[in-house]
């Protein structure tokens, strides 16, 4: 089944503790994202990928990093966590560009203490 | 940043009545994609429309797009309680490779 799976599905954590989230798609899909989805701001993405080792900002990227080293993972590293982060994480992927259809993964909730 | 924007926020129906909701944008596009959400869950897309299109149908929805006025509309007809769910509209700007999403429409269908 073409998925995107986002790992874990609820994170509680505390400020600085370093933690990650995973993303994997098995579409072979070249463009992949990261959004946070907040109330009353809607979804914004934080940073995208167009390839393998390809990443850049999106309009939310401040306290995040993310790495492409294969065409499938794109996970979001959060390396010192704060309470302004707790919120619904989600990845998506499609086909070449950001122009097709995006598949999303299930979503993050996370909550920093 | 954050270009599509829709309108009306919210909108409570009945079973079987239309749903009607818009979206505006800021600058050129390649094409404009609408997506749903099921409460707290990923969105799936839904139906998407090119520049050079000024309608496009999927079953039950309907999508408008007038670039001159830089808008979009998402029809739902004959709607179900199973649309219940929030509504956002998405773009990508020439030039960049961004995905904008509007802040989204809350549906909410009462059997």
């Amino acid at each position: 089944e073409a998925q995107v799976t986002q790992n874990p599905r609820y994170l509680i954590t505390v400020t600085g503790k370093k933690l990650t989230v995973t993303c994997s798609q098995n579409m072979n899909h070249e463009y992949m994202s990261w959004y946070r989805q907040d109330p009353g701001l809607g979804l914004r993405q934080i940073y995208y990928s167009m390839n393998v080792e390809v990443t850049d900002k999106g309009d939310v990227p401040e306290g995040y990093k993310v790495s492409r080293k294969e065409k499938r993972n794109f996970p979001l590293i959060l390396e010192s966590p704060s309470p302004n982060q707790t919120s619904l994480y989600f990845c998506a992927s499609s086909l070449g560009t950001p122009y097709n259809e995006q598949f999303f993964g299930p979503g993050t909730r996370l909550t920093v203490l | 940043s954050q270009q599509g924007e829709e309108d009306p926020q919210a909108l409570s129906i009945q079973e079987g009545e239309n749903a009607t909701m818009n979206c505006s944008y800021k600058t050129s596009i390649n094409n404009l994609q609408w997506y749903r959400q099921n409460s707290g869950r990923g969105l799936v897309h839904l139906i998407l429309i090119r520049s050079n299109e000024r309608e496009k149908h999927s079953g039950r929805l309907r999508v408008t797009l007038d670039t001159s006025k830089k808008s979009s509309s998402l029809l739902i007809t004959a709607s179900r309680a199973a649309d219940t769910a929030s509504y956002f509209c998405a773009t990508v700007d020439y030039g960049n490779n961004r995905l904008a999403f509007g802040k989204g429409n809350q549906v909410v269908v009462i059997p």
